[in-house]
């Protein structure tokens, strides 16, 4: 398996409080993405980086935000959590734009 | 804008029949392909590639461009391929994977 870890593997948290989930690397890959697995919607990109410091926004950011200061580390924060984020959230890890992408093994987050 | 559509969400054979698990786009560039499978507890991982044209564990699928499609096949379904289907496109102008919403496939003995 590619070295990607997520952490936590399971939280449940409140409504209306923040809440981080990390994504550590160990294969120095340029690019790092952040999805959530839905039922009937499959996987959604909320937000990926192609490099330190840079990021961008997918197709349901709304409501969470990235940080990407190391090669290693993504971390997305769901600055206040709603019922709406309960999710399975993966990250994804990517040598260049084009070639295979490796998952974590996903986070399932459950906002009460 | 590209999409990808699975119309399927839950499909259902008998071991050794042969398995069709479908898959259309919309990209208005020349698209990259792929399908990607998660097996029970396990991690989401690469099944295949339309450029690559390779089978993995008897599976194999054509990227048909007049149709917009890329069904995935094998012709003798096995009770380990049990699992949950993505079908995924490149948006080559972005370099990130768009996902289908996934065919939970069941192979019944």
């Amino acid at each position: 398996d590619a070295g990607i870890t997520q952490s936590p593997r399971h939280k449940v948290t409140e409504t209306g409080t923040p809440v981080t989930l990390r994504c550590h690397q160990t294969e120095n890959h340029r690019y790092m993405y952040w999805y959530r697995q839905d039922p009937g919607h499959g996987l959604r990109l909320i937000h990926y980086s192609y490099g330190v410091k840079d990021t961008d926004k997918g197709e349901v950011s709304d409501g969470y935000s990235v940080s990407r200061s190391k090669t290693e580390d993504f971390l997305l924060t769901l600055e206040s959590a709603t019922s709406s984020q309960t999710s399975v959230y993966f990250c994804a890890i990517s040598e260049s734009g084009t070639s295979e992408a490796f998952f974590g093994q996903g986070t399932r987050l459950t906002v009460v | 804008a590209q999409r990808v559509t699975q119309p399927e969400k839950l499909l259902s054979v008998f071991k050794g029949a042969p398995v069709e698990l479908k898959c259309n786009y919309s990209y208005s560039g020349s698209p990259e392909l792929f399908w990607y499978v998660q097996y029970s507890r396990q991690r989401l991982q690469l099944l295949l590639r339309h450029i690559s044209r390779e089978s993995i564990k008897g599976f194999t699928a054509d990227l048909n461009k007049g149709e917009t499609s890329f069904h995935l096949k094998k012709p003798f379904a096995q009770e380990e391929d049990s699992a949950m289907y993505y079908c995924a496109l490149r948006d080559q102008g972005a370099q990130k994977l768009v996902f289908g919403q996934g065919t939970r496939l069941t192979i019944n003995p």
